[in-house]
């Protein structure tokens, strides 16, 4: 049972690009999680999608991210005009389809790099 | 909304010895108290959580602890091993509510051999 899966790895934008961080949750989670991580803090809540329906996304900046969680396929972070403070670790997680998250299974993160 | 202090920032103890990580949270609805193990470019991994039904869950050398009347946890280590160094995060949600994990800032362990 494959874990929760993130392409790519590492993502290098220059200022004023478009980034795109994809989630793929564990087999038979229907809950997806994105955290933004910047050097030496712990992980910040962006989002919590489920299947076509954004649950919550009071961590997303208003402006430039957006977030989807497709019928078909996986999740996706957007980052449009990146700027340099956009740089960080982004971590997905997925839990299964509970009534309450339960226990949130990590992906193993893309690191953004804004030049 | 809710928010989670987490202390200490670091801590360095000898193999073999205990350590104690503690935590926070200001919301009263948290039910749900996950601690995390970080290493060094690699994604955090679960290592022990606890619901507020109970106050104490144990799994080998790892313990943790839950006050729910002061709102606070503790992660408690046993005969620590070098391989035990890395970052540490508690966390807190609300199960059945938003969900979402609200992060201490993370407690950076060093086991000396």
């Amino acid at each position: 049972n494959a874990g929760v899966m993130q392409n790519p790895r590492h993502l290098v934008r220059r200022r004023g690009q478009e980034a795109r961080l994809r989630c793929s949750p564990m087999k038979g989670h229907s809950h997806v999680y994105w955290y933004r991580q910047l050097p030496e803090e712990g992980l910040k809540f962006m989002v919590y999608l489920q299947k076509e329906n954004i649950i919550d996304e009071s961590g997303m900046p208003k402006e430039r991210f957006s977030a989807e969680f497709p019928k078909e396929g996986p999740s996706i972070l957007r980052i449009q005009q990146v700027v340099r403070g956009d740089s960080a670790a982004y971590f997905c997680a997925s839990s299964p389809p509970l009534a309450g998250a339960d226990t949130q299974y990590f992906g193993p993160g893309t690191r953004l790099t804004v030049l | 909304g809710e928010n989670v202090e987490q202390h200490p920032s670091t801590l360095s103890v000898q193999e073999g010895d205990s350590a104690v990580i503690k935590c926070t949270y200001s919301d009263s609805a948290s039910n749900y108290f996950p601690w995390y193990k970080q290493e060094l470019g690699k994604r955090p991994q679960l290592i022990i959580d606890i619901r507020s039904n109970v106050g104490e869950k144990k799994d080998q050398r790892i313990a943790v602890t839950l006050n729910k009347t002061a709102k606070h946890f503790s992660l408690h280590i046993t005969e620590t091993q070098p391989e035990d160094s890395a970052v540490y995060f508690c966390a807190a949600s609300i199960r059945g509510g938003s969900e979402k994990l609200v992060f201490g800032k993370g407690t950076k362990l060093t086991v000396n051999p």
